[in-house]
């Protein structure tokens, strides 16, 4: 069965450059999370997307935004990085309507440096 | 807001014995989901079980069975035969309903769990 796929799977960038990770969530869903996990943290919530439209905001800071695109598809833009960016960046998604849980992906691991 | 607690950041267990991993919870909410998903070293966020919040039966997985008690807000794990690969980190996570968009989870801060051989 289709997985949610995340690209790239590692990135390393610098300070102050840009980072560009994409989400491909499963066929047919509509809801995409973005989660955001510090090493040794729990994953904390980002941004989430319903029908290419923001559905719920948190911890996200000014410098990163987020689309949902037509096909679904969801790009996690972080500009100005900082080495505190340095994460394990997850996004899950699901069919809004389904009563299930969101399923994840494996994850884009960023390193600043 | 919701709150989940996780007050014990690390526990140890000898292959093949019972393990239980504790987790406590807030809300106002009468509905809701609860979850415990695994991390192990690849960092895969893997759902091991749910409870959903109007059912008064405790779920259960083959190894990995629940109890829930909602008026208490507390919402363990227990691991039963634990084996070598059940060593991972553990998160207790809380969810709204699943319906509709707004069903992002909040995570508590996570137990590593290490089995003995």
């Amino acid at each position: 069965a289709a997985g949610v796929i995340q690209s790239p799977r590692h990135l390393i960038k610098e300070k102050r450059e840009t980072a560009t990770l994409k989400c491909y969530p499963i066929p047919r869903h509509d809801t995409v999370y973005w989660y955001q996990q510090g090493p040794g943290q729990d994953p904390q919530f980002l941004i989430s997307f319903y029908e290419k439209m923001q559905s719920d905001k948190g911890s996200i800071p000014d410098r990163f935004s987020a689309q949902q695109f037509s096909d679904y598809h969801s790009e996690l833009n972080m500009s100005s990085l900082e080495l505190g960016d340095s994460a394990l960046y997850f996004c899950a998604s699901k069919k809004a309507d389904m009563n299930t849980e969101a399923f994840f992906g494996q994850g884009t691991r960023l390193t600043v440096v | 807001a919701q709150t989940v607690t996780q007050s014990q950041p690390e526990m140890s267990v000898q292959e093949a014995e019972t393990v239980t991993l504790s987790c406590t919870y807030d809300t106002s909410e009468s509905d809701y989901y609860l979850f415990w998903y695994k991390q192990p070293p690849s960092r895969q966020m893997i759902l091991v079980i749910r409870q959903e919040a109007y059912k008064q039966q405790n779920a259960t997985e083959n190894r990995f069975s629940v109890n829930f008690q909602k008026a208490a807000k507390s919402f363990s794990l227990k691991i039963s035969d634990s084996q070598l690969g059940d060593a991972a980190m553990y998160f207790c996570a809380y969810s709204p309903m699943y319906t509709g968009a707004n069903s992002k989870l909040t995570f508590g801060k996570g137990i590593t769990l290490s089995v003995r051989p």
